[in-house]
């Protein structure tokens, strides 16, 4: 396994634009999550989906950010009109089930900077 | 809601010393509960995990025994080293299975000295 890889690693934009994220889950982990980390805190789920069905979303996830996993592999998550509360690291995650248990794994984030 | 609770940081200590993360959560149901470790400049790892009461989980030397009566989850190791130099979080998930998403703790910073 190649790992949960993200795509952009940094992304610096001015407030009101648009922004979108790509994660690439290790192959045939059928479970896609996001989560958003500000500093000094820890990971806040903003939503999962399970192939390409999206099974909960946080009440975090505002109507300007929506994510889609059209065909069940990459997911993006796409910010509108971003606002300098949305500056934090977002994070990526895949899993699958073995044997009963399913192991999140981690990407190493995309840090956005709002200014 | 669910939520996790766990000691302030940072923590130093010299290497060898004993180390004890304090985490308490609350919950409804019969989560799963887990410790996850991120060294410098390195994304979130699973440290150990328990799934029931009683449960104690272990990896490289880390363990955390799930406790129910007392709803907590405190991470111990008995001589760090260098090398154990991160930031920890403890969180839980709704599920038995822990396929559901993960409810964190801010994080505890370790800083370990020679």
């Amino acid at each position: 396994d190649t790992g949960v890889s993200q795509d952009p690693r940094h992304k610096i934009t001015k407030r009101g634009q648009n922004v979108t994220f790509r994660c690439d889950p290790i192959s045939e982990h059928n479970r896609l999550y996001w989560y958003r980390q500000t500093l000094g805190q820890g990971p806040e789920f903003l939503t999962y989906f399970q192939n390409e069905a999206q099974l909960e979303k946080s009440r975090l996830l505002s109507d300007r950010f929506s994510a889609e996993r059209p065909k069940g592999s990459f997911s993006t998550l796409e910010i509108q009109r971003t606002e300098q509360g949305d500056s934090a690291m977002y994070l990526c995650a895949s899993s699958k089930v073995a044997g009963g248990f399913y192991e999140q794994y981690f990407g190493p984030g995309t840090r956005l900077t709002v200014t | 809601g669910d939520s996790v609770t766990q000691m302030e940081g940072p923590v130093t200590l010299s290497e060898e010393a004993f180390l004890t993360i304090n985490c308490t959560y609350t919950a409804t149901g019969y989560p799963s509960l887990f410790w996850y470790v991120q060294y410098p400049g390195e994304g979130l790892q699973l440290l150990l995990k328990a799934t029931k009461a009683d449960d104690k989980g272990s990896n490289k030397g880390f363990e955390a025994t799930y406790r129910k009566e007392t709803t907590s989850f405190h991470l111990e190791k008995g001589s760090v080293q260098v090398s154990d130099s991160a930031v920890y979080f403890c969180a839980l998930s709704d599920s038995t299975g822990g396929g559901n998403k993960l409810t964190f703790g801010t994080g505890t910073q370790l800083k370990v000295e020679l």
